[in-house]
């Protein structure tokens, strides 16, 4: 069985500072890793993903994430935070030995303030 | 191009009837997949179709839940005897194929009272 943890319910930063927010996977196989961001009134937007190829993975809007396998991790990073990036965050297991049917992370809101 | 598209967008039934949910996959995409979002489960995974094999039907929690899938193309999601737990909002995703990244469509947002 495959799970995702997001070790934070809320993050609140100030604009221009980093961010980071956290997430802890478990997978039985070799895990594909995603990180997806919603908007208010939005759809999922997928912003990075892991497959294992390089563990520094880069994606959309100066975000960065670094998956650590000794440590079973995927936190999501970026240096400076921008007003446009308040919004609900969810990291996402696939173990891809079953189709490749997403198990979500329970969010993590972001909130950024002036 | 288009995205994935669903309809409703909003959508408010009685306890006890049945609702269709639909869902346009972007076009070529193989893949399709029905998600659900609410308060108390957070987003789980409810039905897989993969081009003509039988979906995986692994997430549906209840038998009240059917989803098919026409030619391989648009979707519909039937909830029959709604409940009150079954208030959620209802994503669609779809991809290219089986490991391909998901698009999501906005969702349906359904009320049942």
């Amino acid at each position: 069985a495959q799970s995702v943890t997001q070790l934070d319910s809320h993050v609140s930063v100030s604009e221009g500072t980093p961010v980071l927010l956290r997430c802890n996977y478990s997978s039985s196989y070799s895990p594909s890793l995603f990180w997806y961001v919603q908007h208010p009134n939005k759809g999922l937007q997928l912003l990075l993903k892991y497959t294992s190829a390089a563990t520094l993975v880069k994606g959309i809007n100066g975000f960065e994430a670094e998956f650590k396998k000794s440590e079973t991790s995927f936190h999501l990073t970026k240096p400076s935070a921008h007003m446009s990036d308040a919004a609900e965050y969810f990291c996402v297991v696939s173990d891809g030995g079953t189709a490749s049917k997403l198990t979500f992370g329970t969010g993590t809101r972001l909130q950024v303030t002036l | 191009g288009a995205g994935v598209s669903q309809s409703p967008s909003n959508k408010v039934t009685e306890k006890g009837k049945d609702v269709e949910l639909r869902c346009d996959p972007i076009s070529g995409h193989t893949a399709l997949y029905w998600y659900r979002q609410s308060l108390g489960q957070g987003l789980e995974f409810l039905i897989y179709f993969q081009g003509n094999s039988a979906p995986d039907k692994s997430g549906l929690p209840s038998d009240r839940f059917s989803a098919e899938r026409t030619g391989g193309s648009v979707s519909t999601l039937t909830i029959q005897r709604t409940q009150q737990e079954d208030s959620a909002v209802y994503l669609c995703a779809s991809s290219r194929g089986t490991y391909n990244e998901q698009f999501f469509g906005p969702g349906t947002r359904l009320t049942v009272l």
